[in-house]
């Protein structure tokens, strides 16, 4: 079947503007993460969903971030007054359930520019 | 923030060879897992190996833990030019839900 994915792909935005990326995990997938990658580095972690209810958000960097995932399926991480830090690639990760041995599905990820 | 280092940061082999990448972390953790990154394929877990197991195989990788140590290696055997990626090491941290805590991970070229 279908795995992770993303759009859109790439996103260019002038600093200030408001972006929306979209993840549509794996059918059934229970359990949603989002990760935010800088050039360089490892992923890092930005919250968690079990099917609509986010139980984590301690890893986003600040109120200008918000994720959501309303149905308990496709979910959105949406970003307003985009700052040049917030360049990066961010991914979405989806588990079958939410128990820490499940294998978690990475979809392509959006890198994200702001100039 | 991330959770520790891999070490080394590059690695440069030649086909054929075995390689070795190590990972070390700082809190206590319920797994241990490595991850694979390529341009073509994205983030692709490898293995997974629990707090209270050693040792790993899965094919040609070797995974082994040292949780007295905080330490994790990998290997690769009989390395091929398509293992050419980025390697991160990643936690499930106790007590954390089951999200990933990442390492800085290794780039390793494996040259045909």
């Amino acid at each position: 079947g279908a795995g992770v994915s993303q759009s859109p792909r790439y996103k260019v935005a002038k600093r200030g503007q408001d972006v929306a990326l979209r993840c549509d995990p794996i059918s059934g997938h229970v359990s949603l993460f989002w990760y935010q990658q800088a050039l360089g580095q490892g992923p890092e972690f930005l919250t968690y969903f079990q099917n609509e209810a986010q139980l984590d958000k301690s890893g986003l960097p600040s109120d200008r971030f918000f994720a959501e995932r309303p149905e308990g399926s496709v979910s959105t991480l949406k970003i307003q007054r985009t700052q040049q830090e917030d360049s990066a690639v961010y991914l979405c990760a989806s588990s079958f359930q939410g128990g820490v041995y499940n294998e978690q599905f990475f979809g392509p990820g959006t890198r994200l520019t702001v100039l | 923030s991330q959770q520790g280092e891999e070490d080394p940061q590059a690695l440069s082999i030649q086909e054929g060879e075995n390689a070795t990448m190590n990972c070390s972390y700082k809190t206590s953790i319920n797994n241990l897992q490595w991850y694979r990154q390529n341009s073509g394929r994205g983030l692709v877990h490898l293995i997974l190996i629990r707090s209270n197991e050693r040792e790993k195989h899965s094919g040609r990788l070797r995974v082994t833990l040292d949780t007295s140590k905080k330490s994790s290696s990998l290997l690769i055997t009989a390395s091929r030019a398509a293992d050419t990626a980025s390697y991160f090491c990643a936690t499930v941290n106790t007590g954390a839900n089951s999200k990933l805590t990442f390492g800085k991970g290794i780039t390793l070229s494996v040259r045909p």
